[in-house]
């Protein structure tokens, strides 16, 4: 297994632009979720998804969407980039165990993006 | 509300045993985890504990949990320069049909050799 992959590793964008940051797993996991780490605070939920066609907010989700058509692709779009979401992005999944509660959470190495 | 603290920086000598200290705020927590990340990669799951246990060993690593004042400590045993990381503690809560994970803001642990 691969694991939780995220393309790209680095990106530099300038304001206003927009992409989408890749997320792929294949341990058929059913729960994925993105989040934000910016240097001295934590990771911050952005968007998960608890199965395929199912997503909903975190605790961030201004400025960026998401999807889930697939049970292995989780990615996350940004419209209109802003200085404001410079960070390093993680994608992160999860088995989901009887009574929606899981134990561990496998995450991708991370997409560090620059918005100039 | 939901808070996840940890002190910023620890600094240990080769050998000694490290002590990372986290508190939360949510009683209803369910699991509590400690991940690793070292530089320029993503966050490694070292070990978790339910929330109705007071202690989880693992190889050098020791989780202690006391429910009342929400503290929430790893011991590092025999520390080596490998172990030099960014530490995150993280709860997780109940969210209607599934769960979110409150991550704190890491503590960076510097071996010296």
């Amino acid at each position: 297994n691969a694991g939780v992959t995220q393309t790209p590793k680095f990106q530099v964008l300038k304001t206003g632009q927009s992409m989408t940051l890749q997320c792929a797993q294949d341990m058929n996991h059913e729960y994925m979720s993105w989040y934000r780490q910016d240097p001295g605070m934590g990771l911050r939920l952005i968007h998960y998804s608890v199965g395929a066609g199912i997503t909903d907010q975190g605790e961030v989700p201004n400025g960026y969407n998401v999807s889930r058509s697939t049970t292995e692709d989780f990615p996350l779009r940004l419209l209109l980039a802003a200085p404001s979401q410079t960070s390093v992005y993680f994608c992160a999944s999860s088995p989901r165990l009887a009574g929606g509660y899981t134990d561990t959470q496998y995450f991708g190495p991370g997409t560090r993006l620059t918005v100039l | 509300g939901e808070d996840v603290e940890q002190s910023l920086f620890l600094s240990v000598r080769e050998g000694d045993s490290s002590v990372i200290n986290c508190t939360y705020t949510d009683s209803s927590s369910t699991y509590l985890y400690w991940y690793k990340q070292e530089p320029g990669a993503g966050l490694q799951l070292l070990t978790y504990i339910f929330s109705n246990m007071d202690m989880k060993q693992d190889q050098r690593l020791t989780v202690l949990l006391n429910k009342k004042d929400k503290h929430l400590s790893l011991r590092i045993a025999d520390t080596q320069t490998g172990d030099s990381a960014i530490y995150f503690c993280a709860e997780t809560l109940p969210m209607d049909s599934s769960y979110k994970l409150i991550f704190g803001s890491g503590t960076r642990l510097l071996v010296r050799p």
